[in-house]
């Protein structure tokens, strides 16, 4: 039984460039949740997804990000135009349903913006 | 929103020694309180987890206490291995966010054989 799947889990990109993280949640999950952690800091909440639905995306920058759960295929966190401020590691999490199990986490996609 | 604070924020223990973790939350409202333990260059793991009607919960040499009334829960970690070393994360869940997780800053526990 595959876990939460994330790719890539590591991606270096110039100033300016675009990021696509995708995120593939466990067998049975339709809820997909976004976070990114600082180094030394912990998990802060970035955006809520279900299939072909944003839910809460109150943790994301409005500008730059944008993230999508389409019916077929993977989870993408998009960053437009990225800045050095976008380094992080941005973990992905799935769960089976929205507040009665327990958020299962991929191993992360660490950016690095050079 | 949530807020939690957890400390000590690095906690080095000999082998067979006790670990606690602990962590206070703004919210009273709060009615989960999940523990992810972190590994180097991978993503948390539910270590544990506990809900606002229970007070404690076990598993193994793993415990969580939970005092609503003081707005506190701790990790307590019996007869630490080697494999116990890990960054540990508390997190709280209110009601009216259901989804959303508040995670404390972590605490990064050695264990010296």
């Amino acid at each position: 039984n595959a876990g939460v799947m994330q790719n890539p889990r590591h991606l270096v990109r110039r100033r300016g460039q675009e990021a696509r993280l995708r995120c593939s949640p466990m067998k049975g999950h339709s809820h997909v949740y976004w976070y990114r952690q600082l180094p030394e800091e912990g998990l802060k909440f970035m955006v809520y997804l279900q299939k072909e639905n944003i839910i809460d995306e109150s943790g994301m920058p409005k500008e730059r990000f944008s993230a999508e759960f389409p019916k077929e295929g993977p989870s993408i966190l998009r960053i437009q135009q990225v800045v050095r401020g976008d380094s992080a590691a941005y973990f992905c999490a799935s769960s089976r349903d929205r507040n009665n199990s327990p958020l299962h986490f991929g191993n992360g996609t660490r950016l690095t913006v050079t | 929103g949530e807020n939690v604070e957890q400390h000590p924020s690095t906690l080095s223990v000999q082998e067979g020694d006790s670990a606690v973790i602990k962590c206070t939350y703004s919210d009273s409202a709060s009615n989960y309180f999940p523990w992810y333990k972190q590994e180097l260059g991978k993503g948390p793991q539910l270590i544990i987890d506990i809900r606002s009607n229970v007070g404690e919960k076990k598993d193994q040499r793993i415990a969580v206490t939970l005092n609503k009334t003081a707005k506190h829960f701790s990790l307590h970690i019996t007869e630490t291995q080697p494999e116990d070393s890990a960054v540990y994360f508390c997190a709280a869940r209110v009601p009216t966010n259901d989804y959303k997780l508040s995670f404390g800053a972590g605490t990064t526990v050695t264990v010296r054989a």
